[in-house]
């Protein structure tokens, strides 16, 4: 089955400072890469996506880049603020009907 | 739309108990999955579904059983509650019929098994 590997397992950051999170994946055939938030005792959300026919999307501060030839994709955040600290997830998508393998999370953590 | 509900919110159960654990969403989601949360492990899937009267085991079915007799619903069931099974628990259900979409979970449920 699909391994997805995610590092770090904890990241802290100067609130204004950028982060970076990134995971590797096994599966050449997988086509969607989601990244996920999740807030303490609350649900995980997305946050954005992108899929194999394309090498990066932004949306305000947050992006994603993929690079399916070394199986690798990231998360970069920018200008981070207070509320950017909480768990993020990113996961990977075959196009099967087994829906999405889940990397194992960052702990994202803005310092003041 | 009150989007992906679970129940109940927490709960507690004895070691070989049974329990049921509920999901509803009003998407009309083809859709649906079940995941389990456990610290430094990820959301793992359990069980899934991509429409009423077909469901298939995912990364972990060992120990549950799921059945999907409406588009809106899908219940988990715990046939004999083990310690291994405390856990978080997400419903979640996604508009893509493949899983490859976004997936809108629900608040959780919380299990603890003594």
């Amino acid at each position: 089955g699909e391994n997805v590997e995610q590092h770090p397992s904890t990241l802290s950051v100067q609130e204004g400072d950028s982060a970076v999170i990134k995971c590797t994946y096994s599966d050449s055939a997988s086509n969607y890469f989601p990244w996920y938030k999740q807030e303490l005792g609350k649900r995980p959300q997305l946050i954005i996506d992108i899929r194999s026919n394309v090498g990066e999307k932004k949306d305000q501060r947050i992006a994603v880049t993929l690079n399916k030839t070394a199986k690798h994709f990231s998360l970069h955040i920018t200008e981070t603020q207070p509320e950017d600290s909480a768990v993020y997830f990113c996961a990977v998508g075959r196009g099967g009907a087994d829906g999405l393998t889940f990397g194992k999370g960052t702990h994202l953590i803005i310092q003041p | 739309n009150a989007g992906v509900t679970q129940t109940p919110k927490f709960q507690v159960l004895k070691t070989g108990q049974s329990m049921t654990l509920q999901c509803a969403q009003d998407m009309n989601h083809e859709y649906m999955s079940w995941y389990r949360q456990d610290p430094g492990m990820g959301l793992r899937l359990i069980h899934y579904s991509v429409g009423a009267g077909i469901t298939d085991q995912g990364e972990v079915p060992n120990g549950y059983n799921v059945s999907r007799s409406t588009t809106e619903d899908f219940p988990l069931r715990l046939l004999s509650a083990a310690p291994s099974q405390t856990s978080v628990y997400f419903c979640a259900s996604s508009y893509s019929r493949q899983g490859s979409g976004e997936q809108y979970f629900g608040p959780g449920t919380r299990l603890t098994v003594t």
